[in-house]
């Protein structure tokens, strides 16, 4: 069964400071994507970053990379330079196939980040 | 752009009342979904639309219903209110193009309800 695991509830990391988030997948399906989303004290959920399975390279979008290792099934947030208002928390997602199974999202429970400054 | 969203902001209904979630997206996509978020937990799929007058069960449909009869609007409503529904509700839609960022689903700000 599909399924998505953040193992670290809460996180601290010092102001300036790169920090990774850890997400780990399982799926028998070889085509997939893994997002990962921000969601501030406000609740709204932010698009931080996209892997598709198939992709070469590790993406990158400003100072969030993804560390993805297929083999082992991991795609860790790497945060790079912190700032306060990364404080936040941090969902992976995953999902299985393209369209023919709607698009659908699964989530981890999440990990809280907080920047000391 | 307003993008998705969502009304209420929030809302108390006491148990055994019933409520529609009211969701309208203005990105002209055709993927629309309904999650609700419990405290401390990640997002679970409730009921999702490919398409107009087209909708299919989540994860978690127990005491929901939807409907889709526009692209823009997808509605929840929830009938015979329980606690177990006190939960923030999230409303999405994607574009429903195959593979890479723009398979990316966009969020409504979210519905706080809470059953009494």
């Amino acid at each position: 069964a599909q399924k998505i695991t953040q193992t670290q509830p809460g996180m601290f990391v010092q102001e300036k400071e790169a920090v990774t988030l850890d997400c780990t997948y399982d799926t028998s399906d070889p085509s997939y994507g893994l997002f990962w989303y921000k969601q501030p004290s406000s609740g709204e959920m932010i698009f931080l970053i996209y892997q598709g399975s198939y992709d070469q390279q590790n993406a990158t979008e400003g100072r969030y990379s993804l560390n993805f290792q297929k083999a082992r099934k991991s795609a860790n947030l790497v945060i790079s330079a912190s700032q306060l208002g990364d404080s936040a928390m941090y969902f992976c997602a995953m999902r299985e196939g393209y369209y023919n199974q709607g698009g659908k999202l699964i989530f981890g429970q999440g990990t809280e980040l907080s920047v000391k400054p | 752009n307003a993008g998705v969203t969502q009304t209420p902001k929030f809302r108390i209904l006491k148990i055994g009342q019933s409520m529609t979630l009211q969701c309208t997206q203005d990105m002209n996509h055709n993927y629309m979904y309904w999650y609700r978020q419990d405290p401390g937990m990640g997002l679970k799929l409730i009921y999702y639309s490919v398409g107009a007058g087209i909708t299919d069960k989540g994860e978690v449909p127990n005491g929901y219903n939807v409907s889709r009869s526009t692209t823009e609007d997808f509605p929840l409503r929830l009938e015979l209110a329980a606690p177990s529904q006190t939960s923030v509700y999230f409303c999405a839609s994607s574009s429903g193009l195959a593979g890479g960022p723009t398979d990316t689903q966009y969020f409504g700000p979210g519905t706080r309800l809470t059953v009494l």
